[in-house]
């Protein structure tokens, strides 16, 4: 059971726009900021989001984070089938000096 | 451009020890925290180890405390994990991860240990 709470599976059609919501608490989420990664098929991760809702350099906009208190949003608009991928956030914990993800969510272009 | 390349993996008995390492290139590798993160197979990930770029401070999950030893060879551009005791459920791909919650978060391919008899 992760610390930080994600939906197991998303789903949408191309063009479409879906969230992918990561639920913490006061203790991490609520005073640290989140991090989304991304990880396709049969690869490693990689970074898309950081300090809640910045883009590296290479990451579209398409893809954009937002945190409200204890809880973050992952939007990706415009769905493409290249977008199919697990998504996890993950966050600093002060108390437990560590770095929690949550559980991940696959999302499926239909 | 950022290389980090882990090696080391492989079959390990319960209650083996095992090292696993990661060569990285591309960037001024004292300058940065390095993570271990490792993903059991069709699981998610888990954060494992950390450790600064001076090697003066070191973080562990519960799991791992007093099991496995992060630590890094700064003259030789590396990163270790010393993994010991290891149970059935350290069986995973382990992952290098430069500065893994910045702007600047690049992880390698993974390497698999899997512990079994």
């Amino acid at each position: 059971q992760s610390v930080l709470t994600q939906p197991p599976s998303v789903s949408g059609t191309p063009g479409q726009r879906v969230t992918i919501s990561c639920s913490g608490s006061s203790s991490n989420i609520g005073i640290n900021t989140v991090t989304w990664f991304q990880q396709l098929p049969g690869t490693a991760p990689k970074l898309l989001l950081h300090s809640n809702d910045q883009r590296p350099s290479g990451v579209p906009d398409r893809f954009s984070g937002s945190k409200s208190g204890p809880s973050a949003s992952l939007a990706i608009s415009g769905l493409q089938s290249e977008d199919e991928a697990d998504y996890y956030c993950a966050a600093w914990v002060d108390s437990l000096k560590a770095v929690v993800f949550g559980g991940g969510t696959k999302l499926t272009v239909l | 451009e950022v290389h980090l390349v882990e090696s080391g993996g492989g079959l390990v008995q319960p209650g083996g020890s095992l090292r696993v390492s990661c060569a990285a290139a591309g960037f001024t590798f004292s300058d940065y925290w390095l993570t271990w993160v490792r993903q059991a197979p069709g699981k998610g990930l888990e954060w494992v180890a950390a450790i600064k770029g001076d090697g003066s401070d070191k973080y562990y999950v519960d799991s791992v405390k007093g099991r496995f030893t992060i630590s890094r060879d700064n003259a030789k551009n590396s990163l270790f994990l010393q993994m010991t005791s290891l149970r059935a459920e350290d069986t995973a791909v382990y992952y290098c991860v430069k500065h893994l919650l910045g702007a600047t978060s690049h992880w390698g391919q993974g390497t698999l240990v899997t512990v079994s008899s």
